[in-house]
């Protein structure tokens, strides 16, 4: 069975640091890996995605994850977190045997302090 | 248009009523979604359209009933709703990518903002 796991629930961070959000997951075959934002009271909003090639993957509003295949991890990262970063993180994969069907994580809340 | 909107914002309805979500994309997608959301967990998958036949029902009660009656657009018929069945419904759209030939490389999802849904 393909799994996402988000292992920390929440992730405290002080404006002008760097972030790390971690996500791990379990598939068989090729992963196919997203992360996705959340805005209270909004939909999901997409950052970027691993399909193959390059292991550091850049997205959008300067976020950039890392895919580990030995360690299987995908975390996300920024090198200087924005108090606008402050929100729900969820990590993603494609269903190798079905592309259309997404599993999620559980979801990370980020806090970012000025 | 990069954009999936979805109607109402937000739905207060009784356990006797009847009502409907709606969601429409012009991206030219083939694949859409409905998916449900509680309060800060992840989306749960309900349905996948794909070239507007229903693909993929993940046991979803028959109370929820969705429709696709064009590429554009994405119904869920709401009837004789539970209190637990208040929370975000998500809708969703992606190109859709054969799994014989593709390689998942454009089936980034693309989300609607929501209706907030509230069963009294």
């Amino acid at each position: 069975a393909q799994s996402v796991a988000q292992p920390e629930d929440q992730v405290n961070v002080a404006e002008g640091n760097p972030l790390t959000v971690k996500c791990t997951y379990s598939v068989s075959g090729n992963p196919y890996l997203f992360w996705y934002v959340q805005y209270p009271n909004r939909g999901l909003q997409f950052l970027l995605k691993y399909i193959t090639g390059d292991n550091l993957v850049k997205g959008s509003y300067g976020f950039e994850a890392e895919f580990n295949k030995s360690q299987t991890s995908f975390h996300l990262k920024k090198p200087s977190a924005l108090v606008s970063d402050s929100a729900l993180y969820f990590c993603a994969v494609s269903d190798p045997y079905n592309f259309n069907k997404f599993y999620f994580g559980s979801g990370t809340k980020l806090n970012v302090k000025p | 248009d990069t954009e999936v909107t979805q109607t109402p914002k937000h739905l207060v309805m009784g356990m006797t009523n009847k009502k409907s979500l709606k969601c429409e994309q012009h991206m030219g997608h083939r694949a859409m979604y409905w998916y449900k959301q509680k309060a800060k967990k992840p989306p749960e998958l309900m349905f996948v359209y794909s070239y507007e036949k229903l693909s993929i029902n993940e046991s979803v009660p028959s109370r929820f009933s969705p429709e696709c009656p064009n590429s554009s657009l994405l119904n869920l018929h709401l009837h004789a709703l539970q209190p637990e069945d208040s929370a975000l419904y998500l809708c969703a759209s992606s190109q859709l990518v054969s799994q014989s030939t593709g390689t998942g490389k454009y089936n980034e999802q693309f989300f609607g903002p929501g209706t907030r849904l509230t069963v009294l």
